[in-house]
């Protein structure tokens, strides 16, 4: 079964500085899909990244993007020029290649920003 | 769209009750799926349904919760009866069906949750 770890429970940054934020994952797939999901105080589940593992390239969206390490199955987040609005818990993800399967999520990362 | 719709947003019980949670998919998505969320374990997968049927309910904890998909827009999920340790926040997601028309598999789409508080 595919498993996903998150080794920081909780981590912190400095307004406009840069964070990176943990996720290692097991499978035995070859192709398969990598998500960060952000839970802001109003519980409301934000989709900020996804990853296709058949793209070498790592995927960016404004100031977060993502280290992808297929060999070493990893998928870590950076966000850069950190705000006071992306304090919340960061859930890594993943999505076996078949698509219609659960989602299997990391325990979290809590992230505070300090301003 | 509205997105995933769940009903009630909060709900605070006695020990003993039913609790009927309530989840509306985005109109199309073809898998459901239902998740806890405590501090302790995370999210953890309780059931999901594709074209309304259950596919894997391994992680639903007890008997004492079951889960229905009578149609494509609507499901529920049941505690009978409930207690202190079934107190969470219950999420719905939704996703459209992948592999369908060359669709590529895609995120799941969360509901806002159901913060359960039984006392």
């Amino acid at each position: 079964a595919q498993t996903v770890t998150q080794s920081q429970p909780e981590m912190s940054v400095q307004e406009a500085e840069t964070v990176t934020l943990s996720c290692t994952y097991d499978t035995s797939e070859s192709d398969y899909y990598l998500f960060w999901y952000k839970q802001p105080p109003s519980r409301q589940m934000i989709l900020v990244i996804r990853q296709e593992a058949y793209k070498q390239q790592n995927a960016t969206e404004n100031r977060f993007s993502v280290n992808f390490q297929k060999a070493a199955k990893s998928f870590s987040l950076k966000i850069s020029d950190s705000q006071l609005g992306d304090a919340a818990m960061y859930f890594c993800a993943y999505l076996h290649p078949s698509g219609n399967t659960p989602l299997v999520f990391g325990k979290g990362t809590r992230l505070s920003v300090i301003a | 769209d509205a997105g995933v719709i769940q009903s009630p947003r909060h709900e605070v019980t006695e020990m003993g009750q039913e609790v009927t949670l309530r989840c509306k998919p985005i109109s199309g998505h073809n898998s459901l799926f239902w998740y806890r969320q405590t501090m302790m374990r995370g999210l953890e997968l309780l059931i999901y349904f594709n074209n309304n049927v259950p596919i894997d309910d391994s992680g639903m904890p007890e008997d004492r919760f079951s889960a229905k998909m009578p149609n494509a827009s609507f499901s529920t999920l049941k505690i009978q009866p409930s207690e202190p340790r079934d107190s969470a926040v219950y999420f719905c997601a939704s996703t459209p069906q992948s592999g369908h028309r060359g669709r590529v598999p895609t995120e799941a789409f969360f509901g806002q949750g159901t913060r359960l508080t039984v006392v």
